[in-house]
């Protein structure tokens, strides 16, 4: 079955790069995102990459996609300590046109000031 | 800018009693979702609905969970005799379409925690 996996903490001086890794098994993913979950909040979608793209950019944030390792990663330029939060990686997995997500475990991005 | 709202944040019940859990899904929007997140565990899929019927459950979704489209808004995931490991955050999703349509961003709500004493 599907499975998401990513390392669950990041420790990131505020200005530097932050880069959460993740990494995922269904080949047949057509589309992966980053989601966002800050303290007592739901999930609050921050990109997504469709499979046939190897990179993405908006502003801050830079997903990588590496089909072939099924490899994801997120990163975010110039970290503020507002970035503080849990990151979520998901694959979209579709079983006859019938979609859902597969989580990862969540990555913590604290900030050091 | 529209976004899923539910209702409780945070609600707290007895093992053995029934809850329901509610979802007011983006308007426009005609699939819905519900997952689960345990305390330090993974965000889980428990259920997806489309044109008033169950499109597909895990194997977490068994008899006692139930969902149901009440009307124009809401969408309403009910679980029927709550036992001790249901404790959980219930996220509820939707999307206006699936990824052949390029329409398959899930908007999630901010969750209702469920405790179950």
């Amino acid at each position: 079955g599907e499975d998401v996996e990513q390392s669950l903490f990041l420790s990131v001086r505020e200005g530097d790069s932050s880069v959460i890794n993740c990494t995922y098994t269904d080949s047949s993913s057509t589309y992966l995102y980053w989601y966002k979950q800050e303290p007592g909040a739901g999930l609050q979608l921050l990109t997504y990459i469709f499979s046939n793209m190897d990179m993405k950019q908006d502003q801050r944030l830079t997903v990588l996609l590496n089909k072939k390792d099924k490899h994801l990663s997120l990163r975010i330029a110039d970290t503020q300590t507002g970035d503080s939060a849990i990151y979520f990686c998901a694959e979209l997995s579709s079983n006859f046109g019938n979609e859902k997500l597969t989580f990862g475990t969540g990555t913590r991005l604290t900030i050091i000031p | 800018e529209p976004e899923v709202t539910q209702t409780p944040s945070h609600q707290v019940t007895q093992m053995g009693q029934e809850v329901i859990l509610r979802c007011v899904p983006i308007s426009n929007h005609l699939y819905f979702y519900w997952y689960r997140q345990i305390l330090g565990q993974k965000v889980e899929f428990l259920v997806s609905f489309y044109n008033n019927e169950i499109s597909e459950k895990s194997e977490i979704f068994d008899d006692q969970f139930s969902v149901e489209r009440p009307d124009g808004s809401n969408f309403t995931l009910k679980i029927r005799s709550t036992k001790l490991e249901d404790s959980a955050m219930y996220f509820c999703a939707s999307s206006d379409g699936v990824a052949r349509q390029a329409k398959n961003i899930q908007y999630f709500g901010a969750g209702t925690r469920l405790s179950v004493l």
